[in-house]
């Protein structure tokens, strides 16, 4: 079984530009997240999908981020435009729903603002 | 939401048991988590338990969960250089999104 995988591993890009990242999870799985992962911190939930619809974006910054899902499959997170307090690992998971809702991370996508 | 509280560091000797700990605040937590981050690599689920279980053994991995203190442990058996890497304890609430609140992570270090 592939794993979810995410493009591309590492962006470096200047304050002010925008960015935008790929996420295609796990066939079959319906629930689909975003994570933020701040140098030295835990994973932060950023945006819950299931299938296209959102179920919890409360963390997402509205004003400079924005996640689609349009198909229920591939998801893009983008950032517009960036700031220095967005360099993270931006980790994608999906999950089956089923029995203790088990998440399947990817291996991120590391952003550094300068 | 949740607080999960995790110490930063932990060293232990090859061959030794490690216990890591993670508190957390919500009461109604369900499922609780371990996962293991190794450098440039995604979260890897190690273990779960349930809410109403108070210890889970997976082969080396023991989780005990103390929900009236709210404290979950991992204990590593016989560790090894392998096992170093970072480790998150996450917690699912009952209601909600279903989504995990992560502590900051413990890193562990295997000295040979």
């Amino acid at each position: 079984e592939a794993g979810v995988a995410q493009s591309p591993r590492y962006k470096i890009i200047e304050k002010r530009q925008s960015v935008a990242f790929w996420c295609n999870p796990i066939s079959g799985h319906a629930t689909l997240y975003w994570y933020q992962q701040i140098l030295g911190q835990g994973p932060k939930l950023l945006i819950q999908f299931q299938n296209n619809g959102v179920v919890d974006d409360s963390q997402l910054p509205k004003d400079r981020f924005s996640a689609e899902r349009l198909k229920g499959v591939d998801s893009t997170l983008k950032i517009q435009p960036a700031k220095l307090e967005d360099s993270a690992v931006y980790l994608c998971a999906s999950s089956s729903g089923l029995t203790h809702n088990e998440q399947f991370f990817g291996p991120g996508t590391r952003l550094t603002v300068l | 939401g949740e607080d999960v509280e995790q110490s930063l560091f932990l060293s232990v000797r090859e061959g030794d048991s490690s216990v890591i700990n993670c508190t957390y605040t919500d009461s109604s937590s369900t499922y609780l988590y371990w996962y293991k981050q190794e450098p440039g690599a995604g979260l890897q689920l190690l273990t779960y338990i349930f809410s109403n279980m108070d210890m889970k053994q997976d082969q080396r991995l023991t989780v005990l969960l103390n929900k009236k203190d709210k404290h979950l442990s991992l204990r590593i058996a016989d560790t090894q250089t392998g096992d170093s890497a970072i480790y998150f304890c996450a917690v699912s609430l009952q209601t909600g999104a279903n989504n995990l609140f992560f502590g900051t992570g413990t890193r562990l270090t295997v000295i040979p």
